[in-house]
């Protein structure tokens, strides 16, 4: 089972919006609505941002929204702010030997 | 407070045995399922292991299948990962993971506990 694509950086301006993919196949990302989302920040461990493609866990900002098309989900944060520079990691469920796959990773700067 | 806290990490040599160990709090802890993912230095998240709240499902990744052993205690709200025949790969940092019932998802980390397999 390989792990999901996701892009290495991705950098935007305080208050602007950034969308982070994933892109898995029909096995993971596209054949279930288990895609999840996590915030780690350095040396800690990684919390959960987005359950179920779009749903928020109480207590994340409503910022941080999530979706999906076909093979690939995204993660958007609106109006940017500082502590959102992160590494952001998605997962979904799979029909494979491994049930479970993380995305490559995302490290989120803020400008 | 809901908390999960690691421990029994340390430094092993290439094909001997370590026991992870997970100890759960703030939480009926027989009530879910839990897993354990690990992060090797520098690198992303891999899912290891799995197991259902009463141990009748246990799944594996394929990189440690036939080598690692999941089990938990719910007497004790513990979770344990068995690791024989350690290679240099499976150095990473463990952590235990509450599973979010019915979203598999994992909505509660612990801090994690260091196994570094060197000679």
């Amino acid at each position: 089972q390989s792990a999901l694509t996701q892009p290495a950086s991705v950098s935007g301006s305080p208050g602007q919006s950034i969308t982070i993919s994933c892109t898995g196949t029909s096995s993971d990302v596209g054949g279930y609505n288990y895609v999840s989302w996590y915030q780690q920040h350095p040396g800690k461990a990684p919390k959960l941002m987005i359950y179920e493609v779009s749903n928020r866990p109480s207590g994340v900002p409503d910022r941080f929204s999530g979706s999906k098309s076909g093979n690939t989900a995204s993660l958007t944060i609106s109006g940017l702010q500082a502590e959102d520079e992160a590494d952001y990691y998605c997962s979904s469920y799979t029909s494979s030997s491994t049930p479970y796959v993380f995305g490559t990773g995302t490290k989120v700067t803020v400008l | 407070e809901v908390q999960l806290v690691e421990s029994g990490g340390g430094l092993v040599q290439p094909g001997r045995s370590l026991r992870l160990s997970c100890a759960a709090s703030g939480f009926t802890f027989d009530d879910y399922a839990m897993h354990w993912v690990r992060q090797a230095p520098g690198k992303g998240l891999e899912w290891v292991s799995g197991i259902s709240w009463n141990s009748g499902s246990i799944g594996y990744a394929d990189s440690v299948k036939g080598r690692f052993t999941i089990s938990r205690d719910n007497a004790k709200n513990s979770l344990y990962l068995q690791m024989n025949s350690l290679r240099a790969e499976d150095t990473a940092l463990y952590y235990c993971a509450k599973d979010m019932s019915g979203f598999d998802a994992f909505d509660i980390w612990g801090q994690g506990t260091m196994v570094t397999v060197s000679s």
